[in-house]
């Protein structure tokens, strides 16, 4: 019972390189969503999606892109890394995002040098 | 601006002492309540939801929470603690009326002393 699976676990990138945050999950739920994880910040919403072909901004979404070709997957893309952008990412998914709680991933450090 | 306070950023308690971890949210709406915990080292997980009801929810490892809709909060309590329950603990709101959108706290961080 995988769940949702993130990919890598940890990163570092170099100032402007782009890399792709790998997320999927095999519980077959509509609504995926990326958040990063900032100290004394809590949880922000970057990007989500309800389902395949459909995609939304959150609250912090410059500098990442989205797509969500597949029910099962949805990567984020860092254009021009950033060492603004250093932090935990989370990806969570669920059935019905409002009867039903968050899954989430065990994240991916990124640090930008 | 729709947010949710979490006034304890860190707490440090003994064994079998009581815990209460306050939030309080901004949304005139109506919302869904959660709490998440994350452990050290793992992803955040699911540690009790109230949807409608009974305002007094449980949880797992004996957490609960109680919703008091005229103060806006839900507070996280736990009669005793136990060192495993050492991790950063979440409060998350979700707006059901209009858009939906989940609103983090910035968590409390529990240190549970031997």
């Amino acid at each position: 019972n995988a769940g949702v699976t993130q990919t890598p676990k940890f990163q570092v990138l170099k100032t402007g390189q782009s890399m792709t945050l790998q997320c999927a999950q095999d519980m077959n739920h509509e609504y995926m969503s990326w958040y990063r994880q900032d100290p004394g910040m809590g949880l922000r919403l970057i990007h989500y999606s309800v389902g395949a072909g459909i995609t939304d901004q959150g609250e912090v979404p410059n500098g990442y892109n989205v797509s969500r070709s597949t029910t099962e997957d949805f990567p984020l893309r860092l254009l021009s890394a950033a060492p603004s952008q250093t932090s935990v990412y989370f990806c969570a998914s669920t059935s019905d995002r409002v009867n039903s709680p968050l899954h989430f991933g065990n994240g991916t450090r990124l640090t930008v040098t | 601006a729709q947010s949710v306070s979490q006034h304890n950023h860190h707490v440090i308690l003994s064994e079998a002492a009581s815990l209460e971890l306050g939030c309080n949210y901004s949304y005139g709406g109506t919302v869904n309540l959660f709490w998440y915990v994350q452990y050290p080292g793992q992803h955040l997980q699911l540690l009790l939801k109230y949807f409608s009801g009974d305002p007094l929810v449980k949880g797992i490892k004996g957490f609960e929470a109680e919703f008091i809709k005229s103060k806006f909060s839900f507070n996280l309590r736990k009669p005793s603690v136990q060192w495993s329950d050492t991790a950063e603990y979440f409060c998350a709101v979700l707006t059901t009326s209009g858009t939906y959108k989940y609103i983090f706290g910035t968590g409390t961080r529990l240190k549970v002393l031997a």
